[in-house]
């Protein structure tokens, strides 16, 4: 069984800029909820996507975008690129179609350093 | 909205040592509770869960009790080993037809050998 992959696991980018991360759910998955991670901090939530819908959003701005396929993998689009948007961006998968009171299971995060 | 409270780190022990993380919750519905823990340089990794009151999760030694009564779930265990370093979250979802994991600042915890 193929757990959680994200990519890639470490970026670089300017202020003003735009960021595509990606991730490949666990076999089985058919939703996908994004994370961030500020150093120091526990993960906040960014939404999850079901079905390829956005199925829920946590406090973000809408510079924060996503899009789910159809084979569930997913995308995590940022613009215009702030330097507190420097994090690791966690990517999990879970089975229950966002229902709750279900396990999501993490990938390994993609580090973002925005300069 | 709901959150979780954690034990602030760091916390520093020897091998073989007793540890407990204090965590308690405020939630409207009837959440799962979550342990998760992060080694250095990783993701989350899923250590234990428990989906209703009086419910023990337990893994790899060491065990959580969900306490509804005092919006509890301390995790603990009773022999640590210099691998069990990391950063453990707590966290909780909002039960049915609630997703999103609500986490703990989390608390860092380092064994000696």
């Amino acid at each position: 069984e193929t757990g959680v992959t994200q990519s890639p696991t470490h970026l670089i980018k300017t202020r003003g800029q735009q960021v595509t991360l990606r991730c490949s759910s666990q076999s089985g998955h058919n939703t996908v909820s994004w994370y961030q991670q500020a150093l120091g901090q526990g993960p906040q939530f960014i939404f999850q996507y079901y079905r390829e819908e956005e199925n829920g959003r946590g406090n973000f701005p809408p510079r924060f975008s996503g899009l789910q396929f159809p084979n569930y993998s997913s995308e995590l689009n940022v613009n215009a690129l702030e330097l507190d948007d420097s994090a690791l961006y966690l990517c999990a998968s879970s089975s229950g179609g966002g229902l709750g009171q279900e396990t999501q299971y993490f990938g390994p995060g993609t580090r973002l350093l925005v300069l | 909205g709901d959150s979780v409270t954690q034990m602030e780190g760091p916390v520093t022990l020897s091998e073989e040592a007793f540890l407990t993380i204090n965590c308690t919750y405020t939630a409207t519905g009837y959440p799962s509770l979550f342990w998760y823990v992060q080694y250095p340089g990783e993701g989350l990794q899923l250590l234990l869960k428990a989906t209703k009151a009086d419910d023990k999760g337990s893994n790899k030694g060491f065990e959580a009790t969900y306490r509804k009564e005092t919006t509890s779930f301390h995790l603990e265990k009773g022999s640590v080993q210099v691998s069990d370093s990391a950063v453990y979250f707590c966290a909780l979802d909002g039960g049915s037809n609630d997703y999103k994991l609500s986490f703990g600042a989390g608390t860092t915890v380092t064994v000696r050998a």
